[in-house]
C-alpha cells in the first residue's frame, strides 16, 4: 500500500511569501504529526492531530505557523510571511490510532528553502 | 524537563565491527523509547521500541537495544555493521502520551 506522501518535495520561496505544505497520511491512520528537521537540530515536534482536531500544537514556533486537517485525512501546514530561519525539512508522519504501540510512518519530507 | 540526548553527533566504524549508539533520557517514570533510522534521502523508519517488560529488545536489520533504568539509557547495538547501515539514527522518547520527542541524531559512517 501507499506510504505517507508529502508535496512538494522541494520548495524555494522568497522571504515574506506564504507557503503551504501538504501531507497525505496512510489510509486509515487517524493520527498525524508534523516535525521540522533542521541541520544538527534533530526533529522538532510541531503539531499532532487525532482525527481533525489538534490536541497538541505546542510545538508551533510562532503564529505565522498553522496547520489543519480535513476529513481525517490530508493535512496542510501553512507558513505565513516566511523567514530565512524557516528553512528546514518538514516531515509528516502518521500512525494508526495515535497509540504509542503504533509506530510512526514518515514521509520523505518537504525541503523548504527561504531566500 | 523531559528530554532525550544523543551525545555522539558522528560515529565511524569499520565494516564488520560492532556498533553501539548512545541514548540517554530524562524522565521521572518509565518512558516509552524508540530508535529510528533515516537513510540518505529517505524518511525515518522504526528500528525498535521499548514499552515495558524485557529490557533487551530486538529490532529489524539485526539491531537490538537495552533499557537500563539505573543509567537512564537506551543504547542501540549491532554485533557486525554492514555498509548499508550507514545512515542517521534517532533515539526518541515519549512520556506516555502521543507526543514523541526525538534526539538530535547520530550519523553513522561505515568504512571498508
Amino acid at each position: 500500500g501507499a506510504g505517507v506522501s508529502q508535496s512538494p518535495s522541494n520548495k524555494v520561496t522568497e522571504k515574506g511569501k506564504d507557503v503551504e505544505l501538504r501531507c497525505d497520511p496512510i489510509s486509515g491512520h487517524t493520527a498525524l504529526y508534523w516535525y521540522r528537521q533542521s541541520l544538527g537540530q534533530g526533529l522538532e515536534f510541531l503539531i499532532y492531530f487525532q482525527g481533525n482536531s489538534a490536541p497538541d500544537k505546542s510545538g508551533l514556533p510562532s503564529d505565522r505557523f498553522s496547520a489543519e486537517r480535513t476529513g481525517g485525512s490530508v493535512s496542510t501546514l501553512t507558513i505565513q510571511r516566511t523567514q530565512q530561519e524557516d528553512s528546514a525539512v518538514y516531515l509528516c508522519a502518521s500512525s494508526l490510532r495515535g497509540e504509542l504501540n503504533s509506530p510512526l510512518h514518515f514521509g520523505n519530507g518537504t525541503r523548504l528553502t527561504v531566500t | 524537563a523531559q528530554s532525550v540526548t544523543q551525545p555522539d553527533i558522528h560515529i565511524t566504524v569499520s565494516e564488520g565491527a560492532s556498533l553501539e549508539l548512545r541514548c540517554n533520557y530524562s524522565y521521572g517514570a518509565t518512558p516509552y523509547l524508540f530508535w529510528y533510522v533515516q537513510s540518505p534521502g529517505q524518511g525515518l523508519q522504526l528500528l525498535l521500541k521499548y514499552f515495558s517488560g524485557d529490557t533487551l529488545v530486538q529490532g529489524i536489520k539485526g539491531f537490538e537495544a537495552e533499557f537500563k533504568r539505573s543509567q537512564s539509557s537506551f543504547n542501540l547495538r549491532k554485533p557486525s555493521v554492514h555498509w548499508s547501515d550507514a545512515a542517521e539514527y534517532f533515539c526518541a522518547f515519549s512520556g506516555g502520551y502521543q507526543k514523541v520527542t526525538f534526539g538530535t541524531g547520530t550519523k553513522l559512517q561505515v568504512i571498508p
